[in-house]
């Protein structure tokens, strides 16, 4: 079945500064890449997803990167604020018509 | 438009003992998901529906744990008996019809049992 990494498991960064999480995956047929974001004692939601047809997908300071080859794919998220503090969880499809989830990293904004 | 409701919220129970977690998805959604979270770590399938029909139980322990989605909309998911390993976060999810693999995941906030 499909295996889904995710690292790292924590990341700390300044206000303002990039923070990069990084996702493999090991189905060569997956073809949807969505990344969750988990705020403290609340439910996942959807920031930013990614099909296989595409190389890279902006939405305001969030992007992703897909590498196909490479079975890999990136969150960035530019100009960190407080309020991206949060556990990311990435996700791949697999034949089993549902999505597998990384381990989560959770991410320090400090002030 | 109200999202994915789950009760109960919290649950503490002794082990051995029996526990049900309800879910109303969103209004439309034929695919419900019960995903299971344990602390730190990401979302594991436990079952997923199409309708009524459960499509893909292959994760779900059937010594223990049981669903039900009787016509197709609100789901049931029961433990008995319930282990100390079973603490976790139960998450519902849902989606349009077979959207949950190519398209947005709607969560509800969880149950979060503690078994003592």
């Amino acid at each position: 079945g499909e295996n889904v990494e995710q690292h790292p498991s924590t990341l700390s960064v300044q206000e303002g500064d990039s923070a990069v999480i990084k996702c493999t995956y090991s189905d060569s047929a997956s073809n949807y890449f969505p990344w969750y974001k988990q705020e403290l004692g609340k439910r996942p939601q959807l920031i930013i997803d990614i099909r296989s047809n595409v190389g890279e997908k902006k939405d305001q300071r969030i992007a992703v990167t897909l590498n196909k080859t490479a079975k890999h794919f990136s969150l960035h998220i530019t100009e960190t604020q407080p309020e991206d503090s949060a556990v990311y969880f990435c996700a791949a499809n697999t034949g089993r018509r549902a999505l597998t989830f990384g381990s989560g990293t959770r991410l320090q904004v400090q002030p | 438009e109200a999202g994915v409701v789950q009760s109960p919220r919290y649950k503490i129970i002794e082990k051995k003992q029996p526990v049900a977690f309800w879910c109303n998805p969103i209004s439309g959604h034929n695919t419900l998901y019960w995903y299971l979270q344990n602390l730190g770590q990401g979302p594991e399938l436990l079952i997923r529906y199409e309708n009524e029909e459960a499509v893909d139980d292959s994760q779900l322990p059937k010594d223990r744990f049981s669903a039900e989605r009787l016509k197709g909309v609100d789901s049931t998911l029961k433990i008995q008996p319930a282990e100390l390993g079973d603490s976790a976060v139960y998450l519902c999810a849902s989606s349009q019809a077979g959207g949950g693999a190519t398209g947005e995941l709607f969560f509800g906030e969880g149950s979060r049992l503690t078994v003592l």
